[in-house]
């Protein structure tokens, strides 16, 4: 079936810095991907689709220039969360769509912001 | 709008007792629905879907989901719960906007007693 590898699992970085959270689908060719964060014992909150060759769809009251993505070939997408900061610690999770309506899940990314 | 609600935070249920978890959803048209597992620090499993058809869903791990239109519902239910069952659950609904988005539920955490 469809795999999603996402990378790093966990990152640890200090304020101020930027970080770069990637996303590849394995075995097919991805179009479309989503990324979502997610805060504690909470629901996952879309923050933008992204196409393949075309920029980035972010949700509403999501900061563009905070949460970089890129979406350059078929198989990658990235996250990078620049000049981070300890609020932006979170769960992140790419989601890659498959066919029709089906969607593959990354493993998650653990971002804590020192 | 499009929304799901899963009424219950957290349930708890011995090993071996039977499962429900409920999720109503608002939709203007024919929804895709779904129910996804996530254990911790990890991403999402796909249990099952519903797109069309059979109203009853078979999904992975035993579980299965009703799809009640005139109730605008999609329980999850298991007949016999494992330990190994204790997760947080996520039903979904979908597409959403013009890159087929999904709405997440808040989520049921499920405490397992042996």
């Amino acid at each position: 079936g469809a795999v999603v590898s996402q990378h790093p699992s966990r990152v640890i970085c200090k304020s101020g810095t930027s970080v770069k959270i990637e996303c590849r689908s394995l075995d097919f060719q991805a179009t479309t991907m989503f990324w979502y964060r997610q805060f504690p014992k909470k629901s996952l909150m879309l923050m933008a689709t992204s196409n393949e060759g075309s920029k980035a769809t972010y949700e509403q009251g999501v900061e563009k220039d905070k949460f970089l993505i890129n979406h350059a070939s078929l198989t990658l997408s990235t996250l990078t969360v620049t000049s981070a900061h300890p609020e932006d610690s979170s769960f992140y999770i790419c989601s890659a769509q498959t066919g029709n309506y089906g969607y593959t899940f990354g493993s998650g990314t653990r971002l804590t912001v020192v | 709008a499009q929304s799901v609600t899963q009424p219950d935070i957290h349930i708890t249920v011995s090993e071996g007792a039977s499962l429900e978890l409920r999720c109503n959803y608002s939709y203007g048209a024919t929804p895709y629905l779904f129910w996804y597992v996530q254990s911790p620090g990890q991403g999402l499993q796909l249990l099952l879907k519903y797109f069309s058809g059979d109203t009853l869903v078979q999904g992975i791990k035993g579980f299965e989901a009703e799809f009640k239109r005139s109730q605008s519902s999609f329980n999850l239910r298991k007949p016999s719960v494992h330990w190994s069952d204790a997760a947080e659950y996520f039903c979904a609904v979908g597409p959403s906007g013009g890159y087929n988005k999904l709405i997440f539920g808040a989520g049921t955490r499920l405490a397992v007693h042996p």
